[in-house]
């Protein structure tokens, strides 16, 4: 089974740039995650969507961060304009359905860092 | 919302040790708490998770353990090898969806 794959795996961007990551979940899975990992912390939830339905999205900073999975498939999550404290790994993740029997599985995340 | 508090940050042991890292949460509805390895620049990989209905569950060397009075749940590794040096992190989650809450890591280092 395919996992998920997410890219590109590092940017470098200035402050006030714009990024979009891209995330393709394993196939058959409704259920995506975009998490945040700042270095030496626990992943934070930003946003979950079941197929291509917002389930949450009361952790993202609607200011600056957007996501979107139009087709229910692959998501973009994108940073408009970034600050230096965007710095993170960003995960994706996806699960069979949102549930107890569907655990999540993870992609190998971007790496962020803004200068 | 949920919060989850993880202990000891660090943990350090011999090979052949017994690791044991510890994970309180302050919400009572919550109901799976599993629990992540996460090497040094890869993905979180799921290695154990338990469901609030079992107070125990092992599978190998790993096991965890469920007190829902008390609101912890706990991760212990028997025999540890230096190929289980890596970050751990619990995390816990309600029968919304997998939202999960993720502690803030321990990072375990297996001294051959």
């Amino acid at each position: 089974e395919a996992g998920v794959a997410q890219s590109p795996r590092y940017k470098i961007i200035e402050k006030r740039q714009s990024v979009a990551f891209w995330c393709n979940p394993i196939s058959g899975h409704a259920t995506l995650y975009w998490y945040q990992q700042i270095l030496g912390q626990g992943p934070k939830l930003l946003i979950q969507f079941q197929n291509n339905g917002v389930v949450d999205d009361s952790q993202l900073p609607k200011d600056r961060f957007s996501a979107e999975r139009l087709k229910g498939v692959d998501s973009t999550l994108k940073i408009q304009p970034a600050k230096l404290e965007d710095s993170a790994v960003y995960l994706c993740a996806s699960s069979l359905e949102a549930g107890l029997d569907s655990p999540l599985h993870f992609g190998n995340g971007t790496r962020l860092t803004v200068t | 919302g949920e919060n989850v508090e993880q202990h000891p940050s660090t943990l350090s042991v011999q090979e052949g040790d017994s690791a044991v890292i510890k994970c309180t949460y302050s919400d009572s509805a919550s109901n799976y708490f599993p629990w992540y390895k996460q090497e040094l620049g890869k993905r979180p990989q799921l290695i154990i998770d338990i469901r609030s209905n079992v107070g125990e569950k092992k599978d190998q060397r790993i096991a965890v353990t469920l007190n829902k009075t008390a609101k912890h749940f706990s991760l212990h590794i028997t025999e540890t090898q230096p190929e289980d040096s890596a970050v751990y992190f619990c995390a816990a989650s309600y029968n919304a969806g997998n939202m999960l809450t993720f502690g803030g890591g321990t990072r375990l280092m297996v001294k051959p």
